[in-house]
């Protein structure tokens, strides 16, 4: 079983819509937890940190649920520039463990 | 901003050519790691180090050896290059409670 698992998606919304989802991860002593973005051919960037109690940075949302052990991602109001990988991160001591990502495209 | 600077974007080697790949980070950060990325199974940790001259093996190290001689600069060494090592390679850097930041990558390919 994969530490991080995704859904490889991909979703395409159009601009405005909103797009949520998830990531499950396997080790229950994971101790942070991160959202990445990756765009083509390029390297991943720190999207925002997830919280135990949620978090929010503009139109993104970061959820965690430790009982059930998933991350989740919500994105408001689409833009096309939201178009990327978003790979869902766990860590363990100085560990990432990485999720395959979550391809979105967001079409005019 | 940290910065991450891989030596190469792309490379291109020969089966069994040993090959380098550089990395250094401006920010004084003690751990550093190397990952490959593939389509379909993400990042995976080759390699990292948590000082100056040390090392621990991540997940897939067969095939990859490390070098930190001195602390901004982490070399991942392919020791015979092979074919199934074609991949994009990434080096990070560690700032705790912070993330990681991510160099541009070296997208290797072996023939």
């Amino acid at each position: 079983r994969k530490e991080v698992e995704q859904d490889p998606g991909p979703f395409n919304v159009p601009e405005g819509a909103t797009v949520a989802f998830n990531c499950t991860y396997s080790n229950s002593a994971s101790q942070s937890f991160f959202w990445y973005r990756q765009d083509c051919r390029k390297e991943p960037k720190l999207l925002m940190s997830v919280y135990s109690s949620g978090n929010e940075d503009g139109r993104f949302t970061a959820q965690l649920n430790r009982a059930s052990q998933y991350i989740s991602l919500l994105i408001r109001d689409s833009k096309l520039s939201d178009s990327a990988t978003y790979l869902c991160v766990v860590s363990l001591d100085y560990k990432l463990s990485f999720g395959a990502g979550t391809t979105v495209t967001v079409r005019a | 901003d940290v910065k991450v600077t891989q030596s190469s974007r792309y490379l291109v080697k020969r089966t069994g050519e040993k090959v380098f790949l550089e990395c250094v980070q401006d920010m004084d950060h003690e751990n550093m790691f190397w990952y490959r990325q593939d389509p379909g199974l993400g990042l995976r940790l080759i390699y990292f180090s948590y000082d100056v001259k040390m090392k621990e093996k991540g997940d897939i190290p067969e095939g990859y050896s490390v070098s930190r001689e001195k602390k901004e600069r982490f070399s991942l060494i392919l020791e015979s290059a092979s074919t199934n090592q074609t991949s994009m390679y990434l080096c990070a850097s560690l700032r705790q409670n912070y993330g990681y930041t991510f160099g541009s990558g070296t997208r290797l390919t072996v023939v």
